[in-house]
């Protein structure tokens, strides 16, 4: 059973501070790694969609790492503003399979 | 550009009925993606649609089965509800190509009762 996990389940962070959050994905015939963010009563907006090994990706505040030999990828939040309160999913997709598998994501709250 | 819309937003059934959810693609893409979310957890995968066929599965049952429509748009059929079918149902769109970056729909909340 493939298993895409995230840490952690939820954080509370300063308004400026910044802050990090790790998802963790089957090392093995890995294709691609998908960063969500989803603001409540919205649609899941895409955040990133990254490939290659050692890929780092940024908009605006945020960034995203990716190390497909070890099965990891950190999303980095910059001086965090009360907007970026929402849950960060990431999803792993497999080989050539479209189908996408999710983690339950991290629900992140600033706190003015 | 128009987004990915769904209908209903929300739907109260009761266990043994039939539902049938709906979506529209975003204008130009060709593939589409149902997922369920139960609460407090990550989307699971139910099917997908690439040009009008399913082109791949996940571990749902074959009561919930979907169309595509000339037209892209989408439907996702579920028969003999169950109170665990009570989730909130996403649809997503996208071109299929190598990145494949799918873009959600708000959901359909389904309650079953």
């Amino acid at each position: 059973i493939l298993n895409v996990e995230q840490s952690p389940q939820s954080l509370h962070v300063q308004e400026g501070d910044s802050t990090n959050f790790t998802c963790s994905f089957p090392s093995s015939n890995f294709y691609a790694l998908h960063w969500y963010r989803w603001e409540t009563a919205k649609s899941p907006e895409a955040l990133f969609v990254m490939t290659l090994n050692g890929d780092e990706k940024k908009k605006g505040r945020i960034s995203a790492t990716l190390n497909t030999k070890e099965g990891y990828s950190y999303l980095y939040i910059k001086g965090s503003q009360p907007e970026d309160s929402a849950t960060y999913l990431c999803a792993f997709r497999m080989d050539s399979n479209y189908q996408l598998i999710w983690g339950a994501g991290t629900k992140l709250i600033i706190k003015p | 550009e128009t987004g990915v819309t769904q209908s209903p937003t929300h739907l109260i059934k009761t266990r043994g009925q039939q539902v049938t959810l709906r979506c529209s693609s975003q204008s130009g893409h060709n593939t589409v993606s149902w997922y369920q979310q139960a609460l407090g957890q990550g989307p699971q995968f139910i099917f997908q649609y690439y040009r009008e066929e399913e082109n791949g599965r996940g571990n749902f049952p074959p009561r919930f089965s979907g169309l595509q429509f000339p037209n892209y748009s989408s439907e996702l059929n579920v028969n003999a509800l169950e109170l665990d079918d009570s989730a909130l149902y996403l649809c997503a769109s996208s071109l299929r190509g190598a990145v494949d970056e799918q873009y959600f729909g708000p959901g359909t909340r389904l309650t079953v009762t």
